[in-house]
This record gives C-alpha cells, sequence and structure tokens, in this order.
C-alpha cells in the first residue's frame, strides 16, 4: 500500500503526559499537512510542511504543540502535557506540488486524553 | 464566524432524489475551491474542483458565485452510496497554500 500511512492509530493517554505521532506520506510527495478533527466538525488546519520546511503553522495551535519533517520524508506531532481538549483525530495528508488541491489522507490518529 | 459555513444537514433523501448542498466563504481572497467527500469513520477525498463557469463530473454538479462568495454541489438520481458528509473546501493561491475545510454536509441516502 503507497498511501498515506499514521502511526498509532489510536492512543489514550492521562492529562499531562506527552504523545507523539508519525506520518509517512506518499513518497513522491513533497508537500505534507496536519489536521485535527473532532466529532460533526470538518479537519481544522495546524500546520504544513513543503519538504523538510514548515512552511506556517495554525494560530490556534498552542506552544505545547510541535511538528517536525526531518530530511522532507516521514513527520512527527509532539503534543506536550496533553488537555483534555486536545482529544481529536489527528490527520495528515500529502499532495504534490502540481496537484496541491488533492490532498490524501491517511487514516488519522485517533487521541484520547482522559 | 468560520471561515466556510455548510449547512450541517443532515438531508435525508430517497434513492433518485436531487439533492443541493450550499456553502459561504468569507475571505474574498480565496480563489480555489473543492467539494471532498468523508465517509463515516474514514477520512476526506476530493471529489471534485469548483470552477467559475461550473462543471459536472457525471451526477455531481459543481457551481460558483465569486459576487456572493457561494458554492454549491448539486447530486442528481441519488444513490445508497452517495450517503457521506459533504466537506466545502477552499484554498487562497498565495505562498501559504492551504485547504480550509467547512463542517460538512451530511447526506443519507434511503432506499
Amino acid at each position: 500500500d503507497t498511501g498515506v500511512s499514521q502511526d498509532p492509530r489510536h492512543k489514550i493517554t492521562k492529562r499531562g503526559q506527552n504523545v507523539t505521532f508519525r506520518c509517512d506520506p506518499i513518497s513522491e510527495h513533497n508537500r505534507l499537512y496536519w489536521y485535527r478533527q473532532t466529532l460533526g466538525q470538518g479537519p481544522e488546519f495546524l500546520t504544513y510542511f513543503q519538504n523538510e520546511a514548515q512552511l506556517e503553522k495554525s494560530r490556534l495551535l498552542s506552544d505545547r504543540f510541535s511538528a517536525e519533517r526531518p530530511k522532507g520524508s516521514f513527520s512527527t506531532l509532539e503534543i506536550q502535557r496533553t488537555e483534555q481538549g486536545d482529544s481529536a483525530m489527528y490527520l495528515c495528508a500529502s499532495s504534490s506540488i502540481d496537484r496541491r488541491e488533492k490532498l490524501f489522507f491517511g487514516s488519522g490518529t485517533q487521541l484520547s486524553v482522559l | 464566524r468560520k471561515e466556510v459555513e455548510q449547512d450541517p444537514g443532515p438531508f435525508n433523501v430517497p434513492e433518485g432524489a436531487t439533492v443541493a448542498f450550499n456553502c459561504t466563504y468569507s475571505n474574498s481572497a480565496s480563489q480555489s475551491f473543492f467539494w471532498y467527500r468523508q465517509d463515516c469513520r474514514k477520512e476526506p477525498k476530493l471529489l471534485m474542483s469548483v470552477y467559475s463557469s461550473g462543471n459536472e463530473d457525471g451526477r455531481f454538479t459543481a457551481q460558483l458565485n465569486r459576487a456572493s462568495q457561494y458554492i454549491s454541489l448539486l447530486i442528481r438520481d441519488s444513490k445508497l452510496s452517495d450517503s457521506a458528509t459533504y466537506l466545502c473546501v477552499v484554498a487562497r493561491m498565495d505562498s501559504s497554500y492551504k485547504l480550509i475545510f467547512g463542517s460538512g454536509t451530511r447526506l443519507l441516502v434511503r432506499p
């Protein structure tokens, strides 16, 4: 399967713990996005990378969130000192530079903060 | 106010019906428009782009009114398999090209 893969699929953690998610985009895609989705809402933009450069980060994202994409391949999203309000589905997507509008999403990581 | 607004529905229609969804966007700098589809517990997937002149893809027709900042999606001859959430999406063609999603309109097609 050469689609976008995310790991883990589910994460349950206690409030205050740190969590890290991984995303492996489609190999030839140089743009990578992180979105967050809660029930009944559409995906909410968090950040995106072109190759290894993080080009934009949502103003809604607190300093507890950080994302990296070393070497322009896989990406990680870390949430420090998790809060119950962080509970959501975290979606990663990638696209090619010539078809930026066609995002290929992974299946997501469902985070539950207890 | 959200940048992209949609009626959440659900729209509950019989097979064969025609159904239309509307969407409004607030940022006049938005230049590209799309409809994505999201099945229950699945990831979103691109359904179609929306062009100023309007465009069709089989049973699906998309329209854009830039003056009113309004986008629509029409589905003719609804199938059971059309049941999903339809997400209205806008993008700005600047250096930070990113897609902004609406909250989605849920469609239920019944036999």
